[in-house]
């Protein structure tokens, strides 16, 4: 069954911890995006990837780190130094080029206390 | 950078009613994508426009590529229930260039 997971569904952490946010997509997509969406806002681009090991900085990307190690695997690390890393995240994935449609996961609504 | 705007960030409709919404940009745009995204939901691909001009339809929904193409619309004739959520368009500048989303447009239907 093809398609991109997000786990978990709602995560919830203390200040100043460091979390993981899983993507995982088996539709053989080059290209994959993490994006942070506020209540009634937006998607904010956060990083994005276009090929194995090589990753940009989308328009929000601080206090975030992301690695591709593997073609279906984009992981975004919500650190510490993020202000305000309430949210709930959105990973989509592609093929390459802004012809193609993206496929989003279900989300992540993570909660910091 | 690039910009997508879209208007207006929030709409009540009657149910029924006709909705629409624009999305504007002051650069020659190389496509149109839609994307809806229901109350607790993900965005999901609606559509996409290519060429100057280009029309299409989805039953109650029709969207629409400006001549000049910096300039798109999203025409819902007579709204129902299930058309609430927030609809988003997205452009690219070229063909290889990634997809920049606009705010979105929340739609709200009154019984």
């Amino acid at each position: 069954d093809g398609g991109i997971t997000q786990s978990p569904k709602y995560l919830f952490r203390k200040e100043g911890q460091n979390v993981t946010l899983s993507c995982e997509q088996n539709l053989n997509h080059d290209a994959m995006y993490w994006y942070r969406q506020d209540p009634g806002q937006g998607l904010r681009l956060i990083y994005y990837s276009q090929i194995v090991n090589d990753f940009q900085k989308g328009d929000i990307a601080e206090g975030y780190s992301v690695s591709r190690e593997k073609k279906e695997s984009f992981p975004l690390t919500v650190t510490s130094a993020q202000k305000n890393p309430t949210a709930f995240y959105l990973c989509a994935s592609s093929f390459s080029g802004g012809y193609n449609e993206q496929f989003f996961g279900p989300g992540t609504r993570l909660t910091v206390l | 950078g690039q910009q997508v705007m879209q208007i207006p960030q929030y709409q009540h409709v009657q149910e029924g009613e006709d909705f629409t919404t624009y999305c504007n940009s002051s650069t020659t745009l190389s496509n149109i994508q839609w994307y809806k995204q229901r109350p607790g939901g993900h965005p999901v691909f609606l559509i996409q426009l290519v060429k100057s001009g280009e029309v299409k339809k989805q039953k109650r929904l029709t969207f629409q590529f400006g001549e000049a193409k910096k300039n798109s619309s999203l025409h819902i004739t007579a709204t129902q229930t299930t058309d609430v959520g927030t609809y988003f368009c997205a452009a690219s500048l070229n063909r290889d260039d990634k997809i920049i989303f606009g705010k979105g447009t929340r739609l709200h239907i009154l019984p």
